[in-house]
Formats: structure tokens, sequence, C-alpha cells
């Protein structure tokens, strides 16, 4: 399995802009997360999915964010309009949770967004 | 509610010599404890949980955790650093969905593990 795939891995974009990130996450698992992480705040959750349901958004910042999961294996993240203060590193993780097991999650190799 | 926390932003320690890294949690019931592991550049890797049975975890690359139920708390040691073990430590934890948690775990800030020559 080629693990969780995020696209793109790098984006530089002016304020105002539009950003879509994308995410494939590992054949079979049916929990995808969104994560961004800055030095300021530390990796932050800013939505799951379950079974291509979001569970839990209250992470995400604001209106601007969006999140959805058409399928099992396709996720975005998108972002309109695009501030400065959303430059961060993006991660998408995925995990098949069960209700007894404590499951592992897979993270993808992330997306460096930079927003000038 | 379920938290953790990781009190060292930063852990030292020269190559050879054993290292710890401290995790401590809270949650209601018996938790589901984790490590990974973040190089540079890259996501964060799965090293080793603690789900049930033995305190004693083992995981990748030797190294090991200790799940401390009194102390609440779930500490990384490894016996011989390596330089190439050099990284960014993530403690995260889980209260079990038959407890009432959710399958969203929580992560602590992260210590940044410098191992010198």
């Amino acid at each position: 399995d080629a693990g969780v795939i995020q696209s793109p891995r790098h984006e530089v974009t002016e304020m105002g802009q539009e950003v879509t990130l994308r995410c494939k996450p590992i054949s079979g698992h049916n929990s995808l997360f969104w994560y961004r992480q800055t030095m300021m705040r530390g990796l932050e959750l800013l939505i799951y999915f379950n079974n291509n349901v979001p569970i839990d958004d209250s992470g995400m910042p604001e209106d601007r964010f969006s999140a959805k999961m058409p399928n099992a294996s396709f996720s975005t993240l998108k972002i309109q309009p695009s501030e400065p203060r959303d430059s961060a590193v993006y991660f998408c993780a995925s995990s098949l949770s069960t209700a007894h097991k404590g499951e592992t999650q897979y993270f993808g190799p992330g997306t460096r967004l930079l927003v000038l | 509610a379920q938290s953790v926390a990781q009190p060292e932003d930063q852990v030292n320690v020269a190559e050879g010599n054993p290292l710890t890294v401290k995790c401590t949690y809270s949650v209601s019931g018996n938790p589901y404890l984790f490590w990974y592991v973040q190089y540079p550049n890259r996501g964060l890797q799965f090293l080793l949980k603690y789900i049930t049975g033995d305190n004693l975890v083992k995981g990748s690359y030797g190294f090991e955790a200790e799940f401390n139920k009194s102390q609440t708390s779930f500490h990384l040691k490894k016996p011989s650093a390596l330089v190439s073990d050099s990284a960014l430590y993530f403690c995260a934890v889980r209260e079990p969905s038959s407890s009432g948690g959710s399958y969203i775990p929580t992560f602590g800030r992260g210590t940044s593990l410098i191992v010198h020559p």
C-alpha cells in the first residue's frame, strides 16, 4: 500500500485565493482526520470523518474552511479566501476505527501551505 | 475529557546514553496511549501503543514505553540513543469508546529530542 497520499506537497498562493488540499486515505480505512501544524499552536485537529460522514468539525477555524469526503477514497480541505495566518503544514491521517481496539493513525506527508 | 501533557519542549542526550521522553495523561477509564515520531519535513509515524496487558510496550527502532497507571504516565525510553533518533516526538491518548470516548485522540504538543554525537 502506498500509504496516505496528499497533494499538493507544497502550495504558495496569494491572500484571497482559494486553496484546495487533497487526501487519499489508505484503502479499507474508515476514519479520516485533517490536522494543521504550526510552531505556535502545535498539531491541531481540524475535522474528523467516520465512514465518509463528518463527525467532529469543532476544530475548523472559521467559515473560510470547509472539508468534504465524497467517498471512502478521497477527501478535500478547502480554504476560501485564504489568509496569511493560514500558512501551516496540513496533514491528513487515516485509521481503521473499531470499538474495542486502539487504532493507529497513518499520516500523509503533509501539504506545506504558504499564503502571501 | 481526555488530555495529555509533555512537560519538556526539548530533551538533549548524548549518543549512546539512555533517553526518556515524558508523557502524562488524563482520561476517564482506561486509556489507549500512543507515541508517534516526526522527522523533519515528514508526517507523523507510529512508534508504539498501549491498549491493555503488559505495562511495558516495545515498539519500532528500539523504543519502548512503560504504562504507569498510578502515576498516569507513559514515558518513552530507549537504552542507547542514536543521532538518527533526533526528531519530534508526540504522545497521544484516547479514551475507549466503551467508556464514552470518541475515536479522536488527543495529541501532546511534542518534545524535540536532540541526540548529540
